[in-house]
């Protein structure tokens, strides 16, 4: 089945570093990606998207690329801010018609420093 | 567009007793809605999925009589916690999708902690 490895945390960062979160997928046909952040006490928000091999997904300086030969999807933000803390949760739908079930890697823990 | 409310956001129960937490989309027809359990520090486990109208699709060791699911209209999805225990404890979170907006992208609600004494 499909399924969604996210590099484990906490990552713990300096504000202005750079941001890399390793995201890998497995799935057996063409799915769309995408990046959600949950801050904490809160549900899920949709950080970015992309639906097809070669996209990148970017929002709020975050960007990520759907790369189908690695079938990876890394997210990247080059200079974080303490306000960036939050879980990164990476997920695919498999696009099969109608609105189908979102398969999640576990979640990363990022937390940013002054 | 595509907001998606829960009520209540927090609800403290004693044991034994049932539990009702709404999810509603507000300005989208929600054909399908999902909901989730989160633990803490974890990922989100699918619990069921629901077609507006239909009998929800409960997910693998989900108790269907424990956690009732009803979809009776395209803006609203409940969820009941039945007899509910202090394991039971924990954060769901919900989700919609529909057209126009998108019909294979999720839409989350601010989830709803429950606590069961």
């Amino acid at each position: 089945g499909d399924s969604v490895t996210q590099m484990e945390g906490p990552v713990t960062l300096s504000e202005e570093a750079f941001l890399t979160i390793n995201c890998t997928y497995t799935a057996t046909g063409y799915p769309s990606l995408f990046w959600y952040v949950q801050y904490p006490g809160e549900g899920l928000q949709l950080l970015l998207k992309a639906t097809k091999a070669d996209d990148k997904g970017s929002n709020k300086g975050f960007e990520a690329t759907y790369r189908k030969e690695t079938t990876s999807f890394h997210l990247e933000k080059g200079s974080v801010q303490v306000s960036d803390s939050a879980v990164y949760f990476c997920a695919l739908s498999d696009p099969t018609g109608t609105a189908s079930k979102l398969t999640f890697g576990t979640g990363t823990r990022l937390q940013v420093t002054l | 567009g595509a907001v998606v409310s829960q009520h209540p956001s927090r609800v403290i129960c004693k044991s034994g007793t049932s539990v009702k937490i709404e999810c509603r989309s507000l300005d989208f027809q929600a054909t399908t809605m999902f909901w989730y359990r989160q633990f803490p520090k974890q990922s989100l486990m699918l619990m069921a999925t629901s077609n507006e109208g239909s009998k929800a699709t409960y997910e693998q060791g989900v108790e269907k009589d424990k956690f009732l699911i009803n979809h009776a209209s395209l803006t609203l999805s409940t969820l009941t916690v039945t007899s509910a225990h202090p394991e039971d404890s924990s954060f769901y979170i919900c989700s919609a999708s529909g057209l126009p907006i998108s019909y294979n992208e999720q839409f989350f609600g601010p989830g709803t902690r429950l606590t069961v004494l």
